[in-house]
C-alpha cells in the first residue's frame, strides 16, 4: 500500500519570504500522480498543484512550485513571496495511475503560519 | 466556475440515528468520492463510485455505510446507525476522467452525540 509522510507538523514563514514544505511517499508503482492541497480554516480542500510522475519537469503554478525527486520519492512544495492568505494546513496526496486505483492517499498535513 | 456542493454544512445527530449526507458533483464529472477527516487528523478515503457502482472502498467503509446516486445529479452517503466515532468532516469529491484531479466540496461537519 502506498503511504505519504509529511514530517513537519508545523511551519512558519515571514510574509514575502519563501518556505518549503516536505513530503515523502512510498510506492512500488511507476505511474502515479502527486498533489498538494490547501485547507484553510474553513476546511475546504483546495488543489494547489499537481505533478505527473512521468514528467521530469517540476510543476509550477504562480508562486507555488514543487521539487519532485522521483528516485528519492520526495515531493516538496515551495511557496515564494508568502502572503497572509497562504496560512493554512497543507496536505500532500498520492494517486495511483491505474484507472481502478483512483483514491487519494493523504499525508498528515503541515500547518503553515504566515507572520506579518 | 463549476463546483462541488454539499448539504448540510453541519449535521448534529444522536448516536444510533441514520444520517444522509448529500453532494452535488460537478455536472460533467464521472467519478465520485467520499472522504472523511476526524478533527486534527488526516483526510481518509472512504469510497469511490463510477458507472453507478462502487469501484473501491476502504476498510472504514463497512456495512453501516452506503452510497447512492439516486438521480443524475446527487451523490449521497448514508450512515445507518451512527456512532460517536463517526463524528468528522465528510468531504465529497468528483473527477471528470482518468487523468484529471479531484475537486472537493466544502464538507459536511457531522457531530454525533
Amino acid at each position: 500500500a502506498q503511504t505519504v509522510t509529511q514530517s513537519q507538523p508545523e511551519m512558519s514563514v515571514q510574509e514575502a519570504e519563501t518556505v518549503t514544505l516536505s513530503c515523502t511517499y512510498d510506492t512500488s508503482e511507476s505511474d502515479y500522480y502527486l498533489f498538494w492541497y490547501k485547507q484553510p480554516p474553513s476546511r475546504q480542500m483546495i488543489l494547489v498543484i499537481r505533478q505527473e510522475a512521468y514528467k521530469q519537469q517540476n510543476a509550477t503554478e504562480n508562486r507555488f512550485s514543487v521539487n519532485f525527486q522521483k528516485a528519492a520519492k520526495s515531493f516538496s512544495l515551495k511557496i515564494s513571496d508568502s502572503q497572509l492568505g497562504d496560512a493554512a494546513m497543507y496536505f500532500c496526496a498520492y494517486r495511483s495511475g491505474k484507472t481502478s486505483g483512483s483514491r487519494l492517499t493523504f499525508g498528515e498535513g503541515t500547518q503553515l503560519t504566515v507572520n506579518p | 466556475e463549476p463546483e462541488v456542493t454539499q448539504t448540510p454544512s453541519h449535521q448534529v445527530t444522536q448516536m444510533g440515528q441514520e444520517v444522509i449526507l448529500r453532494c452535488v458533483p460537478i455536472s460533467n464529472h464521472l467519478y465520485f468520492y467520499w472522504y472523511r477527516q476526524i478533527l486534527g487528523q488526516k483526510v481518509e478515503f472512504l469510497v469511490s463510485f463510477y458507472n453507478n457502482e462502487i469501484s473501491e472502498k476502504s476498510e472504514i467503509f463497512d456495512d453501516q455505510f452506503s452510497v447512492e446516486r439516486p438521480d443524475g445529479s446527487n451523490f449521497t452517503l448514508k450512515i445507518r446507525s451512527t456512532k460517536l466515532e463517526d463524528s468528522a468532516m465528510y468531504f465529497c469529491a468528483s473527477r471528470r476522467g482518468s487523468y484529471n484531479e479531484q475537486f472537493f466540496g466544502p464538507g459536511t461537519r457531522l457531530t454525533v452525540l
